[in-house]
């Protein structure tokens, strides 16, 4: 099985900086990498796929880059609404599996 | 575009349930569909895939041989069989459809299963 690993766990940070989580693949994976948002409650939301591309009515604040193995989520400038766990995914081989997600918190 | 799961509730260990998504708003028969689940607090665990004439099915070997994912086109709606459910299948349900690359998008509401005697 192919393993995600995020870092950080969790991140403090304050409205209107640039926040970047990093997802590493145990085994290359070119880019079948999604990037998920969920709130507390709620089903994950699509932000990123295939690395880099942005899913349509996502604000382009959201991006993604990397391939193979290592992946990146980078937010430009946080906004009130972005305070929530961020999962990646991997969809090249079964299991798909998921990252163990990245809390983000408002500092 | 929109799917909804029911189903869900408390059930026994070793117990049995029938997880049912509903979809609308688009072509079903032209989409593949997953289940992923979550348990309380914890993260996201892809559980089964199907693909869209429902002749392909993968699951996770945490529910390989319990879990039975299937199809029915005529109603719109995939199903996930769960037997010998045990306490660490409690989770809330989600299924999402598939688009071309197999990105999950959209992901329904969830249905919160309970496994507890």
């Amino acid at each position: 099985d192919i393993q995600m690993t995020q870092s950080p766990s969790s991140v403090s940070a304050s409205v209107g900086d640039r926040v970047t989580i990093t997802c590493r693949a145990s085994q290359g994976i070119s880019s079948w990498l999604a990037w998920f948002q969920q709130k507390p409650g709620k089903a994950p939301d699509l932000l990123i796929y295939a690395a880099s591309s942005l899913q349509s009515g996502v604000p382009p604040r959201f991006s993604g880059s990397g391939s193979g193995t290592g992946f990146t989520l980078t937010i430009s400038s946080l906004q009130p609404e972005d305070f929530a766990t961020y999962y990646c995914q991997q969809v090249h081989s079964f299991p798909y599996t998921f990252g163990q997600g990245t809390k983000l918190e408002i500092k | 575009v929109q799917l909804v799961e029911s189903g869900g509730g408390l059930v026994q260990p070793g117990g049995s349930l029938r997880l049912s998504c509903t979809a609308s708003g688009f072509n079903f028969s032209t989409y593949i569909f997953n289940w992923v689940r979550q348990a309380p607090g914890k993260g996201l665990e892809w559980v089964s895939y199907i693909s869209i004439t429902g002749r392909t099915i993968y699951s996770a070997d945490s529910v390989k041989g319990r879990f039975t994912i299937s199809r029915d086109n005529t109603k719109n709606s995939v199903f996930l069989q769960m037997s010998s459910l045990r306490d660490e299948d409690t989770a809330t349900y989600f299924c999402a459809r598939s688009n071309n690359g197999n990105w999950f998008d959209p992901w329904g509401q969830g249905t919160r299963v309970t496994v507890s005697s």
